[in-house]
């Protein structure tokens, strides 16, 4: 149980062009969902924290235009990175959270965004 | 703000015992979670302390000290497949993570 799926698993896109990545729990109700960023050899920085049918908060210094959290259901949140740049390739992680238990964050196998 | 302190890289030989030292900083507190993760993938759950005190898994184990802001990750017997970064994160409704510990299990 507990399984998090993400889509693609890798991406290239063009300069300037949208990109979104999905976040799927399987086989449980995620009401609480994580965005990370990971850039090479360093550790993963926390962009956004998205609870279903409200907005997603944002951490400080992460552009909440560029990067559009949108958590319409219990078992999906997506994640659209606007008019991408080459500095926003990156390795890109969720993780679900259930209301039941506070603790644990299930992983996602992460996105690779290439922009070139 | 946050501040989670780990040893960037360690190397050590098969069969042999390596500890990951983590200091935490942090304004909020309610459990300390170890990680591993392989290039390229995401991570992967290894333990978690809320208590002070030692929690033992198989070959790895995790202590906790919430009076000195330490932890570490005892890995025994250590196997190739180890090679992996080790990732320390304080708990505090949301994860914040330490940089990582790069381990390299040589023959």
């Amino acid at each position: 149980g507990a399984v998090v799926s993400q889509h693609p698993s890798w991406v290239i896109c063009k300069s300037g062009t949208s990109v979104k990545i999905e976040c799927r729990s399987l086989d449980f109700q995620a009401t609480t969902m994580f965005w990370y960023r990971q850039f090479p050899k360093q550790s993963l920085m926390l962009m956004a924290t998205s609870n279903e049918g409200s907005k997603a908060t944002y951490e400080q210094g992460v552009e909440k235009d560029k990067f559009l959290i949108n958590h319409a259901s219990l078992t999906l949140s997506t994640l659209t990175v606007t008019s991408a740049h080459p500095e926003d390739s990156s390795f890109y992680i969720c993780s679900a959270r259930t209301g039941d238990a506070i603790i644990e964050q299930f992983f996602g196998p992460g996105t690779r965004l290439t922009v070139l | 703000g946050q501040n989670i302190d780990q040893p960037t890289e360690m190397t050590a030989t098969e069969g042999a015992i390596v500890q990951i030292n983590c200091t935490y900083q942090t304004s909020g507190f309610n459990g300390l979670f170890w990680y591993q993760q392989h290039a390229g993938e995401a991570p992967t759950f290894l333990s978690y302390n809320v208590l002070d005190g030692l929690e033992e898994k198989g070959r790895f184990s995790s202590f906790l000290s919430r009076s000195k802001g330490y932890s570490y990750l005892l890995l025994k017997e250590l196997q190739m497949k180890d090679s992996a970064s080790y990732l320390c994160a304080v708990n505090d409704y949301k994860l914040s993570f330490g940089a990582g510990t790069t381990v390299t299990v040589r023959a």
